[in-house]
């Protein structure tokens, strides 16, 4: 089974700190994505990395930055929190010509700002 | 742009009750389409799929049929259990392979 992890599931900063997730995954996946999911507007994707320090802005990149080291380790970092970073974010990986074409989620982190 | 649209929730039903929560997609090309599930506290878990029009997708009691004509994906199951409540996502993978989700429906079953 594939396993995604993410490192807090719980998490309160505050405005203006600079803010580390992360996401590990154990099934040697190539691509791993960053989305925030709020309520009414479902899951919009952040950034992506199709391979070791490779990386594509999604469709709202303003104000986040990745960073990905290893091929099992995705970071999004928030370089000043602001209020309206708060929100649930989960982390996915996908194999590359998987006929399953299925995307694997991590459990979420719910990140307040305050 | 592509982008997919699910009825708005919260969808509150009681034990064994019909179900249907629709979908409707708008792409170009034949996209993948996707349910994915939500449960409480986790994160989400693909539920079915299907590739091509008129195929039926279909797990755990849930089905949904691709519908190229009405660019629908309504996804049913005939009788929900407690169990079952959730967030559901529609969801595409369109011909630049991807994924976009619609805004999930919220689903309680109540015994």
């Amino acid at each position: 089974d594939v396993k995604v992890t993410q490192s807090s599931r719980y998490l309160v900063k505050r405005t203006g700190e600079k803010v580390f997730l992360e996401c590990v995954q154990d099934m040697d996946h190539e691509n791993m994505f960053w989305y925030r999911q709020d309520p009414g507007l479902g899951l919009r994707l952040i950034y992506f990395s199709y391979d070791v320090k490779m990386k594509e802005k999604g469709d709202i990149p303003e104000g986040y930055s990745v960073s990905r080291e290893k091929k099992e380790r995705f970071s999004l970092i928030l370089e000043s929190a602001s209020t309206n970073q708060t929100s649930m974010y989960l982390c996915a990986t996908y194999r590359t010509g998987s006929f399953k074409d299925e995307q694997y989620f991590g459990p979420g982190t719910r990140l307040t700002v305050t | 742009g592509d982008s997919v649209t699910q009825m708005e929730g919260p969808v509150t039903l009681s034990e064994e009750a019909f179900l249907t929560i629709n979908c409707t997609y708008t792409a170009t090309g034949y996209p993948s389409l996707f349910w994915y599930v939500q449960y409480p506290g986790e994160g989400l878990q693909l539920l079915l799929k299907a590739t091509k029009a008129d195929d039926k997708g279909s797990n755990k009691g849930f089905e949904a049929t691709y519908r190229k004509e009405t660019t629908s994906f309504h996804l049913e199951k005939g009788s929900v259990q407690v169990s079952d409540s959730a967030v559901y996502f529609c969801a595409l993978r369109n011909q630049g392979g991807k994924l976009i989700f619609g805004q999930g429906t919220e689903l309680s079953v109540k015994p």
